[in-house]
């Protein structure tokens, strides 16, 4: 089992839309969660990150969070074709050293 | 101009060749990482440093050496590179905070080993 799962995509919403999309996590103990948006051939650009269970909102994006379920997810309202991008989860398990571990990524299309 | 710069942008190079992946940071951040990214595998930690003088392996460090040349300099080498290191490389920064604690990324350099 890896220890941050995404499903690849690509996942495709009409303009408009909200899109969700999700993340698994394997430790338990992990302690705070990061979303990150990657355009082709780009750097990773953080969007939001969120550490306490529940939902946690910036403009059009809410990251939600189950500890219990092991579970983050990232919503985007409005979705709009300059969101189409790969969205990476990253998960901070250890807190002595606040390493991330990345998962695979999703792919949105947003389509006009 | 950019808080977290890498160069070369691109570079081809042919196996056994020794070559150095440079990063800087303008952000006055302490600690500094190099990962590498492949289709499908995502971004994979290579090495990372808490300090000039705490320098530690990530989960793919064979293959690779590092220096931490200066608070804001932190470089990556491939004493011989071989095709399978073929990747985007990219160089991040973040400030000691605990748990909200966030990388900062830079553009990326783009290896191809023949």
């Amino acid at each position: 089992q890896k220890e941050v799962e995404q499903n690849s995509g690509p996942l495709s919403v009409p303009e408009g839309a909200i899109a969700s999309l999700n993340c698994t996590y394997s430790d338990r103990g992990s302690q705070s969660f990061f979303w990150y948006r990657q355009y082709s051939g780009k750097s990773p650009e953080l969007i939001m990150f969120i550490y306490s269970n529940g939902d946690k909102e910036d403009g059009r994006f809410t990251a939600q969070l189950n500890k219990a379920s092991q579970y983050v997810s990232l919503l985007i309202r409005d979705s709009q074709p300059s969101d189409s991008a790969t969205y990476l989860c990253a998960v901070n398990r250890d807190g002595a050293t606040n390493k991330l571990i990345f998962g695979t990524g999703t792919l949105l299309a947003v389509q006009p | 101009d950019a808080d977290v710069t890498q160069t070369p942008r691109n570079r081809i190079t042919k196996t056994g060749k020794r070559i150095m992946l440079e990063c800087s940071q303008t952000k006055g951040h302490d600690r500094m990482y190099w990962y590498r990214q492949d289709p499908g595998l995502g971004l994979r930690l290579i090495y990372y440093s808490f300090d000039v003088k705490d320098i530690n392996k990530g989960e793919i460090s064979d293959g690779y050496s590092v220096s931490r040349q200066a608070q804001a300099k932190f470089s990556l080498s491939l004493e011989s590179a071989i095709p399978n290191q073929t990747a985007l490389y990219f160089c991040a920064t973040s400030e000691s905070g605990g748990a909200q604690e966030t990388q900062y990324f830079g553009p990326g350099t783009r290896l191809l080993v023949l």
